[in-house]
């Protein structure tokens, strides 16, 4: 069974500060891995998506970084903000005979402060 | 407007009582996903389903069915089994292999 961890489970930062998430899956049969981000009551918004063939991806203040073989990903978010205060989870998408499965994990609590 | 959308955003069931909570997208995606979230908690995958008149269960199925009768919908009904069943639900979708998962806004589910 696949199993995910995320680690800090909490962060608390000043703003400006450069950052990173982490999570690290059991299971290294995995089709992607996918990071989200959720405001307190909200769905879930997708932040990057990472296919097992790639090593990175990037969108703006955030890169994600996958390491298929160790079963690593990080989330590095740079010059943090106050408005990048949610929790942030990560998701991997199973291949082979559980394909289809998405298991997250459970979450890492950021608060930037001014 | 293309989207995932769940309705009732808040619903309160008696104990011993079955609720339907609704599912559906306007994507056209052949995967879907239902997840229950508890308070401080990750997400913990319920059911989930590949392709029409086809689903599989998840890690927390019991207490809980689903059908996919129609490719935009996916709705799961929480029966009287279920020991536990106030928490918040979301349902996600995704167009095929390998491609982005999106969610809807969900629904906090209140058992009084």
């Amino acid at each position: 069974k696949q199993e995910v961890t995320q680690i800090p489970a909490a962060l608390s930062v000043p703003e400006g500060e450069n950052l990173v998430l982490n999570c690290s899956f059991t299971d290294s049969a995995i089709y992607n891995l996918q990071w989200f981000r959720q405001d307190p009551g909200k769905g879930l918004t997708s932040l990057l998506l990472i296919q097992s063939s790639q090593r990175e991806q990037t969108s703006g203040r955030l890169n994600a970084s996958l390491d298929k073989s160790s079963g690593r990903s990080t989330l590095y978010i740079a010059a943090s903000q106050p408005g990048d205060s949610a929790t942030y989870l990560c998701a991997v998408l199973a291949g082979g005979t559980s394909y289809g499965k998405l298991t997250f994990g459970q979450g890492t609590i950021l608060t930037v402060h001014p | 407007d293309g989207g995932i959308t769940q309705s009732p955003k808040y619903l309160f069931r008696k104990e011993g009582q079955n609720v339907t909570l609704s599912c559906e997208q306007n994507l056209n995606h052949d995967a879907m996903y239902w997840y229950r979230q508890d308070p401080g908690q990750g997400l913990r995958l319920i059911y989930y389903s590949q392709i029409v008149n086809d689903f599989q269960k998840g890690d927390i199925a019991e207490g809980y069915s689903v059908s996919r009768e129609k490719k935009e919908s996916f709705p799961l009904t929480v029966t009287s089994a279920q020991k536990n069943p106030t928490a918040f639900y979301l349902c996600a979708s995704m167009l095929g292999r390998g491609a982005e998962a999106f969610f809807g806004q969900g629904t906090r589910l209140t058992v009084v």
